[in-house]
């Protein structure tokens, strides 16, 4: 089944703590991106990636950092989160194929104290 | 100006009828348009995706794109209670296809039985 899963989905942290939010995909996909949702903001872009090794900053990137090292993999790192973090988090990955879907993850709901 | 704008709604209409959902943007040299439906809680998915000016239709979804005007839409006819979600527009900014997509704040449509 094609899918992309994000670990962990719940999360509650102080601020200050280092966290990760892993991302991983089964289709083989080049692009993948990092999204944050907010009431009346919508979904915003953080980074994406078009392949390995290839990363780009989105709308809103201050805060984060993100890898690819592997393919299916794209990790979202938060090395100091902030109350303003606060937000529902999807991962999303898709061919470059322009007639081709957009695959988003389950969504990773983040508390930061 | 934002470069992705929808009216947020809620917009309602009574189930059978024509739901009209707009979009306009500000890059002219976009050359891909999507539309996601997300239900509460859930994430996005895709409905349908358009490139060409002119009408594109599936089911019961018409997406229309005037690049002239910068403006994209979405019908559905004989709206249905299960339609009920936010609907999100998302284009692709720029004129090659790049990882980079902007989505506006999505419309919530309400339809009634």
């Amino acid at each position: 089944e094609a899918q992309v899963t994000q670990n962990p989905r719940y999360l509650i942290t102080v601020t200050g703590k280092k966290l990760t939010v892993t991302c991983s995909q089964n289709m083989n996909h080049e692009y993948m991106s990092w999204y944050r949702q907010d009431p009346g903001l919508g979904l915003r872009q953080i980074y994406y990636s078009m392949n390995v090794e290839v990363t780009d900053k989105g709308d809103v990137p201050e805060g984060y950092k993100v890898s690819r090292k592997e393919k299916r993999n794209f990790p979202l790192i938060l090395e100091s989160p902030s109350p303003n973090q606060t937000s529902l988090y999807f991962c999303a990955s898709r061919s470059p194929d322009t007639s081709d879907t957009q695959y988003f993850g389950p969504g990773t709901r983040l508390t930061v104290l | 100006q934002k470069e992705v704008e929808q009216n947020s709604g809620p917009l309602s209409v009574p189930e059978g009828a024509i739901a009209s959902l707009n979009c306009t943007y500000s890059d002219r040299g976009s050359q891909s348009f999507f539309w996601y439906r997300q239900y509460s809680g859930k994430s996005p998915e895709l409905i349908m995706f358009i490139y060409s000016n002119g009408d594109k239709e599936d089911g019961r979804f018409t997406a229309q794109l005037n690049k002239a005007s910068q403006y994209v839409s979405l019908l559905i006819r004989d709206s249905q209670p299960s339609d009920s979600a936010t609907y999100l527009c998302a284009v692709n900014i720029g004129s090659s296809n790049t990882g980079k997509l902007i989505f506006g704040q999505g419309t919530t449509l309400q339809v009634k039985p």
